[in-house]
This record gives structure tokens, C-alpha cells and sequence, in this order.
């Protein structure tokens, strides 16, 4: 089955330390996103990449960071310098150009202490 | 970027029509009219976009107006399983010929009752 794989479902980190979330997606579209939600609010967007070694910073990029040298790769760190990291984190790919809609991953909750 | 107004919550009965209302007063002429639900604690899951036409699929219909400033999801028999928070994301093109950023805003939180 085609879709959007991110990894693990939760996970809990300890204060300054970095943490890499992953998101896999077999649907060989071209552009991935990531977004964070918070309880109660929309989505918003820190990262993405519309093709291969390339990645732009959305609206809330700051203390976090990303690669992308694969097309079915996308992951996402979150540094010790975001200063509120404890979230919802979705990625979401899409064939990329305009009139393309996206299609999202279950989501990482991560929690950090 | 456009943004998007919607009710914070609506109830529905189960097997009658929902109706969710948004409205986007600064659409651009280029911009796509997309909704989206979210299941708690999941990704949220596409349902249908538009430019200016009506629009049905097997999830739904769109009816957006004729000047494009308002519009309105219609799930024509809802079921428990339809309980969800429902967004209209109007599309913002990030560069020419590129990939769209969606503006998400709180949605309207619809509860389907039996």
C-alpha cells in the first residue's frame, strides 16, 4: 500500500537533548512538509522540500532542522533550542506543483520533560 | 496569505446532510478552495478542493459561490464515524510553479449524533 510512514507513534526525550523524527513516504511524490499542531489549534508549517536536496523554512523553523537526500526521506530534528518542542508533528508529501493535495502521515506526539 | 472563517462547532443527526460553511472574502483568482478532517490524534485526511466549479467525489460535495468568497462542504448522510474537526484551507502558492503551503486554521469541530 502507497502512503506516508512516520515513526515512532510517541516519544519522550529528556530537556536538551536533540531528537530526530522520521517520515517515509512510498508515493513518489516530489514535495514533503512538515507540520506541528498544538492542543486545540491548526497546523503549522516548519519545514519543506519540493525536490531532492532542496528544503525551505516555513513559518516556525527556528530551532528546528531537516535534510533531504532522498526522495522518499524527509526527517525532521528537533533541536534543544526550540524552546517549546512538546507537540504533534505530521509530515505530509504531495506530487508537487499547484492543485496537488497533500496527503498526511499518522503523526509523532513528542513529549518532552 | 488568505485566510479562512469558519464555526467553531456544529452537531448533525446521524444520517442526515452536514452542511460546513467557511468563508474566504480575500480568495485570489488562482487560489484553491481545499477541506480536510482530522480524527483525533491522526493526520488529517483530504477530502476535497475546488477553483470556482461545484465539486463531488464519493466523500463529498463543494459548493463554492460565484464570487468565490465563501463555500460549503456538504456530507450528504453523516455518520458517527464522520465526527471529526473539519478545515477549509484556501491554497498559498510558494513559488512559481511550485508546491502550495496550506494556511490551516482551527477548523469547526463537527459532532454527528445518533
Amino acid at each position: 500500500d502507497g502512503g506516508i510512514t512516520q515513526s515512532p507513534k510517541y516519544l519522550f526525550r529528556k530537556e536538551g537533548q536533540n531528537v530526530t523524527l522520521s517520515c517515509e513516504q512510498n508515493l513518489n511524490h516530489d514535495a514533503m512538509y512538515w507540520y506541528r499542531q498544538d492542543p486545540g489549534q491548526g497546523l503549522r508549517l516548519i519545514y519543506y522540500s519540493q525536490i531532492v536536496n532542496d528544503f525551505q523554512k516555513g513559518d516556525i523553523a527556528e530551532g528546528y532542522s531537516v535534510s533531504r537526500e532522498k526522495k522518499e526521506s524527509f526527517p525532521l530534528t528537533v533541536t534543544s533550542a526550540q524552546k517549546n518542542p512538546t507537540a504533534f508533528y505530521l509530515c505530509a508529501s504531495s506530487i508537487g506543483g499547484g492543485n496537488s493535495p497533500l496527503h498526511f502521515g499518522n503523526g509523532t506526539r513528542l513529549t518532552v520533560t | 496569505d488568505a485566510k479562512t472563517t469558519q464555526p467553531p462547532s456544529m452537531d448533525c443527526a446521524e444520517g442526515r446532510a452536514a452542511n460546513l460553511p467557511c468563508n474566504h472574502s480575500t480568495i485570489s483568482g488562482n487560489e484553491y478552495v481545499y477541506w480536510y478532517r482530522q480524527i483525533h490524534s491522526q493526520g488529517p485526511q483530504y477530502i476535497i478542493h475546488g477553483l470556482k466549479n461545484n465539486e463531488t467525489n464519493e466523500m463529498a460535495s463543494l459548493i463554492i459561490t460565484e464570487d468565490r468568497k465563501s463555500s460549503t462542504l456538504i456530507l450528504p448522510h453523516a455518520t458517527l464515524r464522520d465526527t471529526a474537526v473539519y478545515y477549509c484551507i484556501v491554497r498559498v502558492l510558494i513559488t512559481q510553479g511550485g508546491s502550495e503551503k496550506l494556511v490551516f486554521g482551527k477548523g469547526t469541530k463537527l459532532t454527528v449524533n445518533p
